[in-house]
Order: structure tokens, then C-alpha cells, then sequence
């Protein structure tokens, strides 16, 4: 049963660039999340995919933008990025929103900004 | 807004040593609260999942409660293997949203 699969796994780039950022759910799951995770933090959500359509935003601007696909992967783009970008990017699965299930992680994809 | 707070932040525990870690939550209408283990390089690895105060669940050395407003992880007799870093993350309000709400996490060491 394959998990929740991200890529690339390591990505340096540098400031002003634009970064794209992959993901594939696990299987049997139709809503995509992604968190943003700094060193010695939580997880802060950054937004959830279900249906191709954004449906919840955490407090991200704008440069933060996604995508879901109709096989259900998505994709997390940053705009514009700054040195404060740098962090482990996770994205998790689940089942359908609005039911209490727990969260899918893949092992993120760790952003450098230099 | 939701709160989640983890404490302690560290802990640092020797073989056989049980201890428990801590995880208080300040949400309207709570959902369901999770226990999470990250090892470090990884995703968040789901361990629980806790609907209502009493409940009680258990894998291996592993025990989580809950209470109205906090949850326990209670380790019993921790392996070096147990180290990694745990989280918890609360669901909660109305309206079918049920974001998680993770707290910073409790970073496990346990030498042998």
C-alpha cells in the first residue's frame, strides 16, 4: 500500500526564485493538505485540496498557491521566496474533509533559501 | 483560537525510565485530539487518535488519555528506539472544517 509520496526530497534555491513542490496521496485518500514545519516547530497548515479546488487557508500570502490534479496529487508553489521560506514542506493526506480522521504524512521536502 | 501547548519542550529519559509527556489544549467543541511521532529527516508518523475525555488507547510502551483539557503520552520503560519527537494536534469547531492545530512537539531522547 503505497504512502504519501513528495518530491523533490532536498532543494536549495536562491531568493526571488519560484519553487514547485509535488506530492502524491496515499491510496484510497482524496484530500491533500500541506504544512510548512520550521526547525523546532509544529507543522503550521498552509492550506487543503479536495475536489481541484482549495478549500481551507492557513495565514500564508499569497505567493503560497496550489494545485490538485484529478488522480487527487497536488502541487505547492512559492513565489517570490524569501530566507524565512526555509523549512521542511509536508504534505499529508487524509479522507474526504469534514470527517475526524488523522493525517498521512509523506517526509517532506526540505526548502533551503540562500 | 485554537491553542495547542506541548511540554515539556525536551526530555531526556535513560532506559526503563517511564515518564509521561503532556499536551493541553484551549478549543471550542473539541473533535478529536492525535499523538504524532517525527523522526528526524521524516514526516509526522500517526500513533492515536482520541475522541472524548476517559478514553484511553495503547500500542506497545505507548498509552495516551484524555481529559477535557489536557492528554497524556505515557511511556512505560522507553527503548533508545522510542527517541523521536511527539506531537499532538487537536481537530475542533463547527461547520465541518477540523484544520489540526499542532502544538511545537516534545522531543524524546532515551539512552541506553
Amino acid at each position: 500500500d503505497a504512502g504519501v509520496t513528495q518530491s523533490p526530497t532536498h532543494l536549495i534555491k536562491t531568493r526571488g526564485q519560484q519553487v514547485t513542490l509535488r506530492c502524491s496521496p496515499k491510496s484510497g485518500h482524496d484530500t491533500v493538505s500541506w504544512y510548512q514545519q520550521a526547525l523546532g516547530q509544529g507543522p503550521q497548515f498552509i492550506f487543503q485540496y479536495y475536489e481541484e479546488e482549495e478549500r481551507q487557508r492557513g495565514n500564508f500570502p499569497d505567493r503560497f498557491s496550489g494545485h490538485q490534479f484529478p488522480n487527487y496529487s497536488s502541487e505547492l508553489n512559492v513565489n517570490a521566496l524569501l530566507l524565512g521560506d526555509s523549512a521542511l514542506y509536508l504534505c499529508a493526506s487524509s479522507l474526504t474533509p469534514g470527517q475526524i480522521s488523522p493525517l498521512h504524512f509523506g517526509n517532506g521536502t526540505r526548502l533551503t533559501v540562500t | 483560537e485554537d491553542q495547542v501547548t506541548q511540554s515539556p519542550e525536551a526530555l531526556r529519559l535513560q532506559e526503563g525510565e517511564s515518564s509521561s509527556l503532556n499536551c493541553s489544549y484551549t478549543v471550542s467543541g473539541l473533535r478529536g485530539l492525535f499523538w504524532y511521532r517525527q523522526d528526524p529527516g521524516k514526516g509526522p508518523e500517526f500513533l492515536f487518535t482520541l475522541y472524548s475525555a476517559g478514553e484511553e488507547k495503547e500500542k506497545e510502551r505507548l498509552k495516551a488519555t484524555l481529559t477535557k483539557k489536557e492528554s497524556f503520552l505515557h511511556i512505560t520503560a522507553p527503548k533508545p528506539e522510542d527517541s523521536a519527537t511527539y506531537l499532538c494536534a487537536v481537530q475542533a469547531g463547527s461547520g465541518g472544517s477540523y484544520i489540526p492545530t499542532f502544538g511545537r512537539g516534545t522531543s524524546l531522547i532515551v539512552h541506553p
